[in-house]
């Protein structure tokens, strides 16, 4: 069965650095890759999504990459700034399938 | 601004009675919502998915006679926790996918269930 892994439980990176987080996947390609972010005790927010064809989505200092022969997105954030720090969850969804399926999530702490 | 809205935000309540969460989307019909759970520490598990007009579609393991959903509206469903346990002590989180933006899911802020 399809399985989603995000290899990091935390990462804690210097403010003002670039934060990279990675999701590798399983088997066969998903059609659509999502980015949320999850704070303590609240729901998912959604941040990025990324199509099967695409390479590469940009949106302020969020950036995400596919690369299908690979199996990996990753999700970068740039100047990154003690606010960004939460849980990042990368989920996919196949193309007749319209719930998602979640990796375990990477805790980022950004550092003063 | 919020597209999904969850209510209540958090709910206790007492070992074998039963406990209602309503999601609803904001402003735009959903013939298909989505139940997830969660525990602290963990991703979110997929409960069931939520069909306007028709039943609800459990994932493997999920009891449907005690997690029932109702979906009587194109933007609001319900998941009823009956006969609670303490187990039943989760984090409830719905989604529902949003028109006209790719396929992009949003999700509600959640509900804290505490069975006591």
């Amino acid at each position: 069965s399809q399985k989603i892994e995000q290899n990091s439980e935390a990462l804690n990176i210097q403010e003002g650095k670039t934060a990279t987080l990675t999701c590798n996947y399983t088997n066969y390609s998903p059609a659509y890759l999502q980015w949320y972010r999850q704070d303590p005790g609240r729901g998912p927010v959604f941040l990025l999504l990324i199509r099967e064809n695409e390479k590469e989505k940009r949106k302020e200092r969020l950036k995400v990459t596919f690369d299908t022969t690979l199996k990996q997105s990753l999700f970068h954030i740039t100047a990154s700034q003690p606010a960004d720090s939460a849980t990042y969850l990368c989920a996919f969804r196949s193309g007749s399938a319209r719930q998602l399926t979640f990796g375990s999530g990477t805790q980022l702490t950004v550092l003063p | 601004g919020a597209v999904v809205s969850q209510h209540p935000s958090w709910v206790i309540c007492k070992s074998g009675t039963s406990v209602k969460i309503e999601c609803r989307s904001l402003d735009f019909q959903a013939t298909t919502m989505f139940w997830y759970r969660q525990f602290p520490k963990q991703s979110l598990m997929l409960m069931a998915t939520s069909n306007e007009g028709s039943k609800a579609t459990y994932e493997q393991g999920v009891e449907k006679d005690k997690f029932l959903i109702n979906h009587a509206s194109l933007t609001l469903s319900t998941l009823t926790v009956t006969s609670a346990h303490p187990e039943d002590s989760s984090f409830y989180i719905c989604s529902a996918p949003f028109p006209g933006t790719g396929n992009t899911i949003y999700f509600g802020e959640g509900s804290w269930l505490t069975v006591v």
